[in-house]
């Protein structure tokens, strides 16, 4: 079994629309991290949390909002989707903040 | 600016040519350098990283960092069909910055048999 799977791995949705995407890990890591990845942008950090009490706001977190509901699961949520949240996004763990496992994404499309 | 710039490409090689990535980047903090790699449809796995300045070898793979001229390069040795990718490299300040890592916008190798 992967050690970062990401649901669901594929999902339309209309604007204005209210969205979860979840992530679980088996690898025991305190770090977990949403990315969100869109051609010739690379990837950009939109939330990281350290520990179930702890989150933080990444380079992008504008329209975004995020649950640790254990160490293992995170969830990304967009309150109201609009066609410019179009991207991958990616789930990642860490357990020493330097090397990032990363699940293998969710590709979101709005219309 | 962006703090890490690398060339998307595409690049295109023949089976068994020498490959060469690089990302240049503006944040001297910067003390931890890594090498991604993504298949289409799957998400990066970590291929390689450095601490600091220098070289590190792995097989065919070799990274390396010159924090002098802010610059990081991936060679890839003897490249095969099975290398084709996009290659992300990724920067941090170290645990101190809380593991934030820049990415860069990737570039897309293709080695053609």
């Amino acid at each position: 079994d992967a050690d970062v799977t990401q649901t669901p791995r594929n999902r339309i949705t209309k604007t204005g629309k209210r969205i979860m995407l979840e992530c679980s890990q088996t690898k025991g890591h305190d770090r977990m991290y949403w990315y969100r990845q869109d051609p010739g942008l690379g990837l950009r950090l939109i939330y990281y949390s350290f520990d179930v009490k702890d989150i933080n706001k990444g380079e992008i977190s504008d329209g975004y909002s995020v649950s640790r509901q254990a160490q293992a699961k995170f969830s990304l949520s967009l309150e109201s989707a609009i066609p410019n949240q179009t991207a991958l996004y990616f789930c990642a763990t860490s357990g020493d903040s330097i090397k990032q496992y990363f699940g293998p994404g969710t590709r979101l499309t709005v219309t | 600016q962006k703090e890490v710039e690398q060339d998307p490409g595409p690049l295109s090689v023949p089976e068994g040519a020498i490959v060469s990535l690089n990302c240049t980047y503006s944040n001297s903090a910067f003390q931890y350098f890594m090498w991604y790699r993504q298949y289409s449809r799957k998400g990066p796995e970590l291929l390689m990283y450095t601490y600091s300045s220098g070289n590190k070898e792995d097989g065919r793979f070799t990274a390396q960092v010159d924090k002098s001229s802010k610059y990081i390069s991936l060679f890839i040795r003897d490249s095969q069909p099975s290398d084709s990718a996009t290659y992300l490299c990724a920067m941090s300040a170290g645990s101190s910055n809380t593991g934030k890592l820049i990415f860069g916008q990737g570039t897309t190798l293709q080695v053609k048999p």
